[in-house]
């Protein structure tokens, strides 16, 4: 059982498109994490938000971090070809902050 | 510099034998990890290393698995009486201290049980 849900799992839009993947969880985190893998590749990390309510923004990629700490969102303005990944958020429960849960995970494709 | 690698970067094997999968992670980092992503999820924790000792070893499946540091640098995850349901991709991720430190990925091993 994920205690990290991703939505959507999979998303394909053509370039030019805005898009949002949404990270939910019951469980409240010290620390959400946001990830993108590529084909044959480990996880590289993007961003990590710890302050409830918190925004981080990373050229064309906004990430918030919910009120509760439950729940984060990934935002891409303009996606290009070069977006296309899979994108994972991760939590570090307090007191299990080494120990990362990972969402499943959420496939992005843009078409050029 | 270099950053963590993982050897071999695909196993198969067949169902009931023994493999090891070694992970080298980037120099000075004292912290370990080892995951395990399944395909069409995300990665799910196995063990965790300080050190040499294993302090965090709560997402190892069962006892066929065991994951060993001697030395506090190379780390290598062994297991035994392989089953088809452990053909995954093993990632390993270091970390400079551990705790809310950045995690770095290895590319990781595919696993295939036959």
């Amino acid at each position: 059982t994920q205690l990290l849900e991703q939505s959507p799992q999979f998303l394909s839009i053509q370039e030019g498109e805005n898009l949002t993947v949404y990270c939910n969880s019951s469980s409240v985190f010290s620390s959400l994490q946001w990830y993108r893998q590529e084909p044959g590749e480990g996880p590289v990390l993007l961003v990590t938000v710890v302050t409830g309510g918190e925004v981080k923004k990373l050229k064309r990629l906004t990430f918030q971090f919910g009120d509760a700490r439950k729940d984060s969102s990934l935002h891409i303005t303009a996606a290009q070809p070069g977006d296309t990944g899979l994108y994972l958020c991760a939590g570090a429960i307090s007191g299990s902050a080494r120990q990362l849960t990972f969402g499943s995970g959420t496939q992005l494709t843009v078409l050029p | 510099g270099a950053g963590v690698s993982q050897t071999p970067s695909n196993k198969v094997t067949e169902k009931g034998k023994y493999v090891e999968l070694r992970c080298d992670p980037i120099s000075g980092h004292t912290a370990l990890y080892w995951y395990r992503q399944s395909l069409g999820q995300g990665p799910e924790f196995l063990i965790y290393f300080q050190g040499t000792g294993a302090a965090d070893d709560s997402g190892l499946p069962n006892d066929r698995f065991f994951a060993v540091r001697p030395e506090g640098s190379v780390s290598t995850l062994k297991i035994q009486r392989t089953e088809r349901g452990d053909s995954a991709v093993y990632l390993c991720a270091s970390s400079s201290a551990g705790g809310a430190d950045t995690q770095y990925f290895g590319p990781g091993t595919r696993l295939t049980v036959l």
